[in-house]
């Protein structure tokens, strides 16, 4: 079955460097989104992407957060300056379009120090 | 303020019995409601989605069900196993195709 893949699976970096977080969706999907998860709080919203472009972004995902589609499969998250509050589990999903449901990807988890 | 409670924040049960975990939700616009699995480290896991227009949904030993005039949920576990060991989040998602609203999940925990 296919499913959203994601690395790293943990990403050590200090504060104020820049990181990008890796993601391949489902080969057929056309909606790719971002959560995170602080540590034991609940899943938040970062942002859609839709046809090459934001269709929906939290306020969370401020200037320091991009995203971006390079080549047909990856779908990247980069944070420009890390700060220790980006601490959290990053999740990429992905949806094939209408009702379907979301499909995550195992996660990364990234740790600011 | 858009907002989805569950309830209980955590449960234990012995194998075999059943539960049911609720959720309530205030979003607008709504388009439809989500159960998910999510094991510890883990990426959430998808187990029912319903539209307003439906009142309830099976997968297996997972039966939700939808009230949207009083705006509740639940989800009722049959038989459970060692395995249902997790967290169980209510999700609602709105007027568009993303931006899902996350309820805080419900731990629950499966004893032999």
């Amino acid at each position: 079955e296919p499913e959203v893949t994601q690395t790293p699976s943990h990403q050590v970096t200090q504060m104020g460097q820049e990181v990008i977080l890796r993601c391949v969706p489902i080969s057929n999907h056309l909606y790719f989104y971002w959560y995170r998860q602080i540590l034991g709080q609940k899943v938040e919203f970062l942002v859609s992407f839709y046809n090459n472009e934001i269709s929906e972004k939290s306020e969370i995902f401020d200037d320091q957060f991009s995203v971006e589609r390079p080549d047909g499969s990856n779908f990247t998250l980069k944070i420009r300056s890390t700060k220790l509050e980006d601490s959290a589990m990053y999740f990429c999903a992905s949806l094939r379009g209408g009702t379907d449901t979301q499909y995550f990807g195992p996660g990364t988890r990234l740790t600011v120090l | 303020k858009n907002q989805v409670e569950q309830s209980p924040q955590s449960l234990i049960i012995l194998e075999g019995k059943n539960c049911t975990l609720q959720c309530n939700y205030t979003v607008s616009p709504f388009s439809n409601l989500r159960w998910y699995k999510q094991d510890t480290g883990r990426g959430p896991v998808s187990l029912t989605i319903m539209t307003f227009s439906e009142n309830t949904k099976s997968n297996g030993r997972y039966t939700a069900t939808l009230d949207a005039d009083t705006k509740q949920s639940s989800l009722h576990i049959t038989a459970s196993q060692l395995s249902d060991s997790a967290s169980y989040i209510c999700v609602i998602g709105g007027g568009s195709q993303g931006n899902l609203i996350f309820g805080k999940g419900t731990k629950l925990s499966v004893k032999p």
